[in-house]
């Protein structure tokens, strides 16, 4: 079935430093993919998603590109601020038809700390 | 324009009573997800209603209920809790036109604890 495999954290790292996180699915067919942040006491956000295959979203200083061949959507960032430090999820949604009943997948979060 | 409100933000229960959590979508979001976070098994989908309908639903026994209003409002109810019901629940909304696609605007959560 379709599902989402994200890297496990915690990842700690000094400010400035680059950034990556991954995530690759399984899926039939091409659908979005999305990550979201979760801020320590808040809900989700969005940070960026991507529609279709080769597609590169971004906001925030944070990339990632839908990789069709390697059914990746990893999340990159070239400078981590203290502020970012949080829960990232990578998200498959499935299109309404199927399995009858739709479901949503989230990876496991991965959770940043960024030091100074 | 506000964004997507829950009420109460923090709730505490006993084993075997009822709750029922509430949850107010953007303006003009027809679509109210919602969603259940515990440590132990991440994220994980409830059910979608759109337009006073459930649309969706995730693998949740009965206990867990839920309805929308005509203002799309939505509530979500879980009868005879358990301990293990214990959990942040988000809820989120979206214009609901293009199923999961959509973008989901997420509230900052009811955290229940069942003692």
């Amino acid at each position: 079935g379709n599902s989402v495999t994200q890297m496990e954290g915690p990842v700690t790292l000094s400010e400035e430093a680059f950034l990556t996180i991954n995530c690759t699915y399984t899926a039939t067919g091409y659908p979005s993919l999305f990550w979201y942040v979760q801020y320590p006491g808040e809900g989700l956000q969005l940070l960026l998603k991507a529609t279709k295959a080769d597609d590169k979203g971004s906001n925030k200083g944070f990339e990632a590109t839908y990789r069709k061949e390697t059914t990746s959507f990893h999340l990159e960032k070239g400078s981590v601020q203290v502020s970012d430090s949080a829960v990232y999820f990578c998200a498959l949604p499935l299109p309404y038809y199927s399995g009858g009943y739709q479901k949503v997948t989230f990876g496991t979060g991965t959770k940043l700390q960024v030091i100074p | 324009k506000a964004g997507v409100t829950q009420t109460p933000r923090y709730l505490i229960k006993t084993r075997g009573q009822q709750v029922t959590l509430s949850c107010s979508p953007i303006s003009g979001h027809r679509s109210v997800s919602w969603y259940q976070q515990t440590p132990g098994q991440g994220l994980q989908f409830l059910f979608e209603y759109f337009s006073e309908t459930q649309r969706n639903k995730g693998n949740f026994p009965g206990r867990f209920s839920g309805r929308q209003f005509s203002n799309s409002r939505s509530e979500m109810n879980v009868s005879t809790l358990e301990l293990g019901d214990s959990a942040l629940y988000l809820c989120a909304s979206s214009t609901g036109l293009a199923g999961f696609t959509d973008t989901q605007y997420f509230g900052p959560g009811t955290r229940l604890t069942v003692l």
